[in-house]
């Protein structure tokens, strides 16, 4: 079976500090991925979506990037955070004949 | 516009009682329509998937209705317990040649004892 993995699970960092979250998936070959964001008390926003090895989409201007160096792992990064990247990251994949997408637990980021 | 929209933004409701969530889009051309429950801290979890063909889905105590025509989803939940306290949201695929999924903001249901 399919799983998705992600850390870390929480995250605290002072503003102008960089980031690196992690998103790995077992169990399935060339999936598609994806990041997104969730603000407190709003839906999820789109950041990245990637369909494979080097190839990356972004969906809107902002201070993050995504890179992905393996089939199976999709990585969101910062050179420098801002206090309004703060939220909840969570990462998801599906593949080209799935009906839905699976989402991994997700990351919570705080920025001071 | 590609939009989706939910309704209520949150809802109270008595554990034990039913309640039924909305959610009406605009998406051109439609694929399908998905009810995912996030639990708060947590990745959302898939309830239930509907094609342009399917009326109705059941998933336990979870049963989305979908109108096409109107472009209306409903997702009703019985004999609400506790642990149905959660985000509900909306998703809504579009059947490009490229990817494209439209998610509403999610009703906030509490469940009270």
């Amino acid at each position: 079976s399919q799983t998705i993995h992600q850390w870390p699970a929480t995250l605290v960092q002072p503003v102008g500090s960089p980031l690196s979250l992690e998103c790995t998936v077992e169990g399935t070959s060339n999936p598609n991925l994806y990041w997104y964001r969730q603000a407190a008390g709003r839906g999820l926003q789109l950041l990245f979506y990637s369909v494979g090895i080097g190839q990356i989409s972004s969906e809107v201007p902002q201070n993050l990037s995504a890179s992905r160096p393996q089939d199976r792992q999709f990585i969101l990064s910062s050179k420098k955070l801002l206090l309004s990247d703060s939220g909840f990251y969570l990462c998801a994949w599906d593949g080209d004949f799935t009906d839905e997408q699976f989402f991994g637990p997700g990351t919570r980021l705080t920025v001071l | 516009k590609n939009q989706v929209e939910q309704s209520p933004q949150s809802l109270i409701i008595l554990e034990g009682k039913n309640c039924t969530l909305q959610c009406n889009y605009t998406v051109s051309p439609f694929s399908n329509l998905r009810w995912y429950k996030q639990d708060t801290g947590r990745g959302p979890v898939s309830l239930t998937i509907m094609t342009f063909s399917e009326n109705t889905k059941s998933n336990g105590r979870y049963t989305a209705t979908l109108d096409a025509d109107t472009k209306q989803s409903s997702l009703h939940i019985t004999a609400s317990q506790l642990s149905d306290s959660a985000s509900y949201i909306c998703v809504v695929s579009v059947n490009t040649g490229g990817f494209k999924t439209i998610f509403g903001a999610g009703t906030r249901l509490f469940v009270k004892a």
